[in-house]
């Protein structure tokens, strides 16, 4: 059974730091990992995705890295500003299934 | 919009009535998942259909749940009788993309929030 850690639960940083947020997962027959956004009372957007055979993924900002061996994947914000508040989740796919994890929440300090 | 549409958006029930969440997918997309989150919980897979086909309801509790994409229409997820620890936000995904071969994102609604009283 596919299990998804995120850590750390709460991050609390000054605007203009970089922030770094860490998943880790227990089986590495992924197809692939995608990184999502959710604002309180709101859905999932979608961040990033990473493709199993891809190292990497960037948007804008943001910056995924996927080390499928060891069953990782960090998302690297750069230049946080407050609008990056929220929590950020994620999830793997087996098969057809995504295993999420239990999220990082991010407060960005003007 | 070509997103994915769901309704009610927020919903209250008492204890033994019956709750009907739906979900439209995107525009193309034959294959519809649902996820439930608890308070303070990570999402969880419950059921994965196809048009007029349930493929995956391993994440359904046997009682109470069903759910349905019919030919034509939402997918409909129906929880009968529902108690306090049903209350949780419901949301539901679409893909284009077939079983094994999801190698393309979900894409998720903004979610159903169902408060047992």
């Amino acid at each position: 059974k596919q299990e998804v850690t995120q850590i750390p639960a709460a991050l609390s940083v000054p605007e203009g730091e970089n922030l770094v947020l860490n998943c880790s997962f227990t089986d590495s027959a992924i197809y692939n990992l995608q990184w999502f956004r959710q604002d309180p009372g709101k859905g999932l957007t979608s961040l990033l995705l990473i493709q199993s055979s891809q190292r990497e993924q960037t948007s804008g900002r943001l910056n995924a890295s996927l080390d499928k061996s060891s069953g990782r994947s960090t998302l690297y914000i750069a230049a946080s500003q407050p609008g990056d508040s929220a929590t950020y989740l994620c999830a793997v796919v087996n098969d057809y299934k995504l295993s999420f994890g239990a999220g990082t929440t991010v407060t960005v300090r003007a | 919009n070509a997103g994915v549409m769901q309704n009610p958006r927020h919903l209250v029930r008492r204890r033994g009535q019956e709750a009907r969440l739906r979900c439209s997918p995107m525009k193309g997309h034959s294959h519809v998942y649902w996820y439930r989150q608890l308070p303070e919980e990570g999402l969880k897979f419950m059921v994965y259909l196809q048009k007029e086909n349930i493929i995956d309801e391993s994440g359904m509790p046997k009682e109470r749940f069903s759910a349905e994409f019919p030919k034509e229409g939402p997918s409909i997820l129906r929880i009968q009788q529902v108690v306090r620890g049903d209350s949780a936000a419901y949301f539901c995904a679409s893909s284009p993309l077939g079983v094994g071969r999801n190698t393309g994102e979900l894409f998720f609604g903004e979610g159903s929030r169902l408060t047992v009283l």
